[in-house]
């Protein structure tokens, strides 16, 4: 078994549609969450960074931690054609750890 | 903008070459880097963890003698792939941890480079 489980899609969207994205993990020991972006043929870039089981905010993006379920969640209201890309959970233990990355979401936006 | 810079962003080489990937911080020091490798439509592989000063650290099946990991300084690392073969061609990414007092303990990456040997 994986230590993250990410479903991979496709997902296809209309644009203006709640995108909703979405990581399991079994290793109780992550406790830093992060939400990558990434459009083809460039690195990943980081959309959110969570600590703490909950929500957080950042514009169209909600980030949703709850641990206790062991399970990560990214929003995007009013999704954009720009919005399209591969999604890509990741998280670690500590402060200074390796990451462990879901597979990733590839997401699009049709106008 | 960027907080991690990795150049070039494409590279050709002859097989049999050895070739260098240069990531940078750019506004802070980073101990540790990581470098990555991703074939299409795939997730990331960590390669090796970096660390200022000291040897890089290889993944279970990753050779340490063909992909050479220097991390000279606070704010570079290379990544070297030696005698290279088409079956080397890929993307490669790197990332640096920030320290927690700047930018929050986060993980960003580079823009990636192209590589492609013939």
């Amino acid at each position: 078994q994986k230590e993250v489980e990410q479903d991979p899609g496709p997902l296809s969207v209309p644009e203006g549609a709640i995108v909703s994205l979405n990581c399991t993990y079994s290793n109780s020991a992550f406790q830093y969450f992060m939400w990558y972006r990434q459009y083809s043929r460039k690195g990943p870039e980081l959309l959110m960074y969570t600590y703490s089981s909950g929500n957080k905010e950042d514009g169209r993006f909600t980030a949703q931690v709850d641990k206790s379920s062991k399970y990560i969640s990214l929003f995007i209201r009013d999704s954009q054609p720009s919005d399209s890309a591969t999604y890509l959970c990741a998280m670690r233990e500590t402060s200074g750890s390796r990451l462990t990355f879901g597979e990733g979401t590839q997401l699009t936006v049709n106008p | 903008g960027a907080v991690v810079s990795q150049h070039p962003s494409w590279v050709i080489c002859k097989s049999g070459t050895s070739v260098k990937i240069e990531c940078r911080s750019l506004d802070f020091q980073a101990t540790t880097m990581f470098w990555y490798r991703q074939f299409p439509k795939q997730s990331l592989m960590l390669m090796a963890t970096s660390n200022e000063g000291s040897k890089a650290t290889y993944e279970q099946g990753v050779e340490k003698d063909k992909f050479l990991i220097n991390h000279a300084s606070l704010t570079l690392s290379t990544l070297t792939v030696t005698s290279a073969h088409p079956e080397d061609s890929s993307f490669y990414i790197c990332s640096a941890s920030s320290p927690r007092q700047i930018r929050g303990n986060t993980i960003y990456f580079g823009e990636g480079s192209w590589l492609t040997v013939v």
